[in-house]
């Protein structure tokens, strides 16, 4: 997993509140994913970026959650208005430029979110 | 939506034993990836298979894909300790344009092996 950063590893928010997870990709990617993990029901896919596209955003709930890529910075996953149901690890994963279909993703640590 | 079905979601064995999860799917996938994951960490590939009927291996790990590249297997010989974690697979869908791909994750299989 070196290479990909995600942080914070850890991150408690109460109801209401916003949550902001972090992630620099492997040096010389510039394809991010994002994806949510509840145990026992794997991982789902959430959004996958390029510098500053969003190439596909259909496991995205329609409110509270977006994301970027910018051009200069790490990716950003938002969820605002938190709910106790978004508790959950948030793994973030990168691809080279070129990406190609066998390539593999290289996942960071991932964040647990923890709402109260 | 494509679905990949693991099998089965837990699997305790003793070491020394040889154990088989399966992946399988009504969908077909340009490749299959199988990762491995560990608790507080991020899956890592073990290996892509990419042409039906391929067969790879690592070291005492057999992997096949189906002919119809819908299905794949994990074979573990003489499994250890060590094993223990989460094996999830995961097929490769291509956007339109061939040049992206994301990939669809099955629920995983968690392999316990007892010392």
């Amino acid at each position: 997993n070196a290479g990909v950063m995600q942080n914070p590893r850890h991150l408690v928010r109460r109801r209401g509140q916003e949550a902001r997870l972090r992630c620099s990709p492997m040096k010389g990617h510039s394809h991010v994913y994002w994806y949510r993990q509840l145990p026992e029901e794997g991982l789902k896919f959430m959004v996958y970026l390029q510098k500053e596209n969003i190439i596909d955003e259909s496991g995205m709930p329609k409110e509270r959650f977006s994301a970027e890529f910018p051009k200069e910075g790490p990716s950003i996953l938002r969820i605002q208005q938190v709910v106790r149901g978004d508790s959950a690890a948030y793994f973030c994963a990168s691809s080279p430029r070129a990406g190609r279909n066998n390539s593999p993703l290289h996942f960071g640590n991932g964040t647990r979110l923890t709402v109260t | 939506t494509q679905l990949l079905e693991q099998s089965p979601q837990f699997l305790s064995i003793q070491e020394g034993e040889n154990l088989t999860v399966y992946c399988n799917s009504s969908s077909v996938f340009s490749s299959l990836q199988w990762y491995r994951q560990e608790p507080g960490e991020g899956p890592v590939l073990l290996v892509t298979v990419v042409t039906g009927g391929e067969v790879k291996k690592l070291k005492r790990l057999t992997f096949q894909f189906g002919d119809a590249r819908k299905d794949s297997s994990l074979h573990i010989t003489a499994a250890q300790p060590g094993d223990t974690g989460l094996y999830l697979c995961a097929g490769a869908s291509v956007y339109s344009g061939g040049s992206n791909y994301k990939l669809t994750f099955g629920k995983g299989t968690l392999l316990t092996v007892n010392p």
